[in-house]
């Protein structure tokens, strides 16, 4: 099955960008998936990437693909006090099932 | 818009007492999911769904059973409640089959506390 790993905190400057990691094992994934997490609340999908894709943008979120690295990133430009949460990064894990990176804690900074 | 509902934000529960955690979904998805969130340990699938009265182990089954009656409903049981399930249970769904992506939709979470 599928493992994924993040690191688990992140601090940033209000208006600085913020990237947050991702490493997965399993490359048969068709779409890898971002989802964010405010406190006290369930997740919420950001965005996701097709799999023969190598960047994909949407308004502040830019994910990348490395397929030959198995790595994942998203970058969220002009980072914003309201995008302090809890990043986590998704690879398929076989029969509709999701495998979950352990989170990525975002701490924007004033 | 995709909306799944869980039916208590907070509960608290004595050891041993039973408990049931339901979810309701509203977009006719065929599957439903039930995980548990701890820090440091991020998601870990306890049980999943893939129709009606079909029901899989996830990751960590021990200690919890499901009961999936109707397509939009999908229901957590703890037999007897012990401390060591104290936890966020989140529910989340998604389309099935003739979906071609799996992103699935999540409930608000139950903060369960056993004392």
């Amino acid at each position: 099955g599928e493992d994924v790993e993040q690191s688990l905190f992140l601090s940033v400057r209000e208006g600085d960008s913020s990237v947050i990691n991702c490493t997965y094992t399993d490359s048969s994934s068709t779409y890898l998936y971002w989802y964010k997490q405010e406190p006290g609340a369930g997740l919420q999908l950001l965005t996701y990437i097709f799999s023969n894709m190598d960047m994909k943008q949407d308004q502040r979120l830019t994910v990348l693909l490395n397929k030959k690295d198995k790595h994942l990133s998203l970058r969220i430009a002009d980072t914003q006090t309201g995008d302090s949460a809890i990043y986590f990064c998704s690879g398929e894990g076989g029969g509709n099932k999701l495998t979950f990176g352990t989170g990525t804690q975002l701490k924007v900074e004033l | 818009d995709v909306k799944v509902t869980q039916s208590s934000r907070y509960l608290v529960k004595r050891t041993g007492e039973k408990v049931f955690l339901e979810c309701v979904q509203d977009m006719d998805h065929e599957n439903m999911f039930w995980y548990r969130q701890d820090p440091g340990l991020g998601l870990r699938l306890i049980y999943f769904s893939y129709d009606v009265k079909m029901k899989e182990k996830g990751d960590i089954p021990e200690g919890y059973s499901v009961s999936r009656e109707k397509k939009e409903r999908f229901s957590l049981i703890l037999e007897s409640a012990s401390t060591n399930q104290t936890s966020m249970y989140l529910c989340a769904s998604s389309g099935g089959q003739y979906h071609t992506t799996y992103e699935q939709y999540f409930g608000p979470g139950t903060r369960l506390t056993v004392t």
